[in-house]
Formats: structure tokens, sequence, C-alpha cells
């Protein structure tokens, strides 16, 4: 198994808080997904990492923010959590695009 | 631009019979095109890819999938279904211009005896 964990794996957290979430990749790859994951709706791309300090959004990234600042950390941050954010969170890595993702065990965040 | 559509979102087939799970992408560059499945409770991980060597891909546990360029669609495919096939099935496109991927709702497979 590719060597990616994520961290907490689970989180009950309440409105208008902070909340961190942590991937952290051993295989030294270039780049770094953080995707939710919701009934009907698949994982949609929040933001993604093509290199340290390098980011970009996803198709979903309003009410989120990204730091990369060591290869092997990506750090996904709700500013002030919603409701709305209550998912399920997976970060997965790649050593280039058209190869396949590597996914994280996932981590399961309760919004009150 | 790119998008997935993945038709029907759960599927349904007796043990030893035939699975078919559709998936039509649209992109702006020539695709890589990948197959993922994902059991309960766990993250997803990969059945298969096309990379444009070869339009019939063979991936693990049985599975393969047929790129078709004209009908833009990567339909992934088993002879004979096990019980251990139930999970939930994701096709995704990758962008390698952009470096990142865009994943179809997915399709439930439910396998029964």
């Amino acid at each position: 198994d590719a060597g990616i964990t994520q961290s907490p794996r689970h989180k009950v957290t309440e409105t208008g808080t902070p909340v961190t979430l942590r991937c952290h990749q051993t295989e030294n790859h270039r780049y770094m997904y953080w995707y939710r994951q919701d009934p009907g709706h698949g994982l949609r791309l929040i933001h993604y990492s093509y290199g340290v300090k390098d980011t970009d959004k996803g198709e979903v990234s309003d009410g989120y923010s990204v730091s990369r600042s060591k290869t092997e950390d990506f750090l996904l941050t709700l500013e002030s959590a919603t409701s709305s954010q209550t998912s399920v969170y997976f970060c997965a890595i790649s050593g280039v695009p058209s190869n396949e993702q590597f996914f994280g065990p996932g981590t399961r965040l309760t919004v009150l | 631009a790119q998008s997935v559509t993945q038709l029907g979102s759960h599927v349904s087939v007796s043990e030893g019979a035939l699975v078919l799970l559709r998936c039509n992408y649209s992109s702006s560059v020539p695709p890589y095109l990948f197959w993922y499945v994902q059991y309960p409770n766990q993250g997803l991980q990969l059945l298969l890819k096309y990379t444009s060597a070869a339009t019939l891909v063979k991936g693990i546990n049985g599975f393969e999938a047929e790129f078709k360029k004209s009908e833009t669609s990567f339909h992934l495919t088993k002879p004979s279904a096990h019980m251990s096939d139930a999970a939930e099935y994701f096709c995704a496109v990758t962008n390698t211009n952009a470096g990142k991927s865009t994943f179809g709702d997915g399709t439930t497979l439910t396998v029964k005896p």
C-alpha cells in the first residue's frame, strides 16, 4: 500500500469553528489532492498541489484553504466550518498526472 | 473542460452474470481514463487505467474496459460477477496538462446470490 495517512480519521465539531485536516505521504509524490465525497456526488476536487507551495483550486474550493510547506504534508483548513461541510474527505497522491492516484483512508467530518 | 458521466447510479446483477458499468467522458485533450473501486469505509483503489497504449485494458479481479474514442466511452466489464465484486465503482478522467482529475458520481454494484 502507498504510504499515505490522514488525521484525524473522525472529527465532530461545531459550526463556526476552524478545522484542519492533515494528509501525510511517505512516497515523495509531487501531486497531492483533497476531495470530498458526498452521496450522489462522487468525489469532488477541493484543492490540489503540484509541488511545495504550489496549489490550485478545484471545483468546490469555497470555504476551504490549503497549504503545503513540505513535500510530505498537505493541510486542508476549514476557516469557519459549516454544516454543509459535513462530509468524508479523502487525500490522494500521484507521481505524475497520467498515473493513478493513491488514496488515503479518509476523514469523516461532522459539523453540528 | 472535462467531465465524466456514469450511467446508472445502481446496477444489480446475479452472481455469475455479466457486469457492465457505463462511463462516458468529455475532454478537450487526449484523456487518461481510470476506473477505481471503493469498498465500504475504505478509500478508492485502482482497477485499471487507459493511457493510449491499447484500447482494451485489463485490470485486476477480472475486470476490463474498452476505450472507444468515437463514442467517448470507457465502459467497464467483467464476464462473471462474484459476490466480492459488490462495491462502488468510479470512472475518472485526467487532464495531464492541468494535473487534475474529474470523477463520475459513482455506480453501486450489487451482486445477488
